[in-house]
C-alpha cells in the first residue's frame, strides 16, 4: 500500500502479557517514529529510528518497552509485562529522511488500539 | 509549562463559519510549525506546515505564526461538516525530528 500500515488495528490482552505491535512504513522512508496517544491527548513521542538504529529512545517510559527495526524497514514495538496504564493508541509514522532541522513531514498510520484488561 | 499548549475545546460552529484554532509554545528556538488533522479512529494527517513567522494559505486553510508572542493559529474559512475532526498543532525538535504535539482541539461543524 501507499501509506504507513500498522497491525493489528486492535489488541486486547490481559495484564502481565507480552505484546508486539508492527509498523510497515512507506517504501523508501528511512526515518520511522513511534508515538503513544491517550484518550483526549495529543500523540507523545516514544522512539525514532534512522535506518536500523534507534537514534532517540528518550520517550520510552521504562524498560518494559523496546523497539527494533532490524532491516531498516518494518519496525516492531514490544511491551513486556503489560500494565493497565499501557492502554492507548500506538501510532507509527515515517518520513523520507531526517535532517537536523527536522522539517521532513511525518506520515502516520491509523494506529494500534491496545487495551490491557 | 508544557512545550506546546492547545485549548482542547470542544469547539462547535455552524457550517460556513470561520474557525480559529490556536496554540502557544514555550521555546523560542522552534522554527517549524505544523498542523495535523485527525479524524476519529484514524491517524493524524499533515494539513500544513510553516517555517518561521508569517502566513501560509492553502485553499480554505491559513496557518499563521507569530514568533514574538510564540503563538500559532490555523484559520478555516467557509467551514464544512467534513472539517469536523481533532486539530493538532506540532513542532519538531531540532535534535531529531520527533514532534511535540499540543493536546488537540476537537472541532464539530454543524450543517
Amino acid at each position: 500500500g501507499a501509506g504507513v500500515s500498522q497491525t493489528p488495528s486492535n489488541k486486547v490482552t490481559e495484564k502481565g502479557k507480552y505484546v508486539e505491535l508492527r509498523c510497515d512504513p512507506i517504501s523508501g522512508h528511512t526515518a520511522l517514529y513511534w508515538y503513544r496517544q491517550s484518550l483526549g491527548q495529543g500523540p507523545e513521542f516514544l522512539i525514532y529510528f534512522q535506518g536500523t538504529g534507534a537514534a532517540d529512545d528518550s520517550g520510552l517510559p521504562n524498560d518494559r518497552f523496546f523497539a527494533v527495526r532490524p532491516e531498516g524497514s518494518v519496525s516492531t514495538l514490544k511491551i513486556q509485562r503489560t500494565e493497565r496504564g499501557d492502554s492507548a493508541v500506538y501510532l507509527c509514522a515515517s518520513s523520507l529522511t531526517w535532517d537536523r532541522v527536522g522539517n521532513q513531514p511525518q506520515h502516520f498510520g491509523d494506529g494500534t488500539r491496545l487495551s490491557i484488561l | 509549562q508544557k512545550e506546546v499548549e492547545q485549548d482542547p475545546g470542544p469547539l462547535s460552529v455552524p457550517e460556513g463559519a470561520i474557525v480559529s484554532l490556536n496554540c502557544t509554545y514555550s521555546n523560542s528556538a522552534f522554527q517549524y510549525f505544523m498542523w495535523y488533522r485527525q479524524y476519529s479512529r484514524k491517524g493524524p494527517e499533515l494539513l500544513m506546515y510553516t517555517y518561521s513567522s508569517g502566513n501560509k494559505e492553502d485553499g480554505r486553510f491559513t496557518a499563521q505564526v507569530d514568533k514574538s508572542s510564540k503563538y500559532i493559529s490555523l484559520f478555516i474559512r467557509d467551514s464544512q461538516p467534513s472539517d469536523s475532526a481533532t486539530y493538532l498543532c506540532a513542532v519538531p525538535l531540532n535534535q531529531g525530528g520527533k514532534l511535540i504535539f499540543g493536546q488537540g482541539t476537537e472541532l464539530s461543524v454543524k450543517p
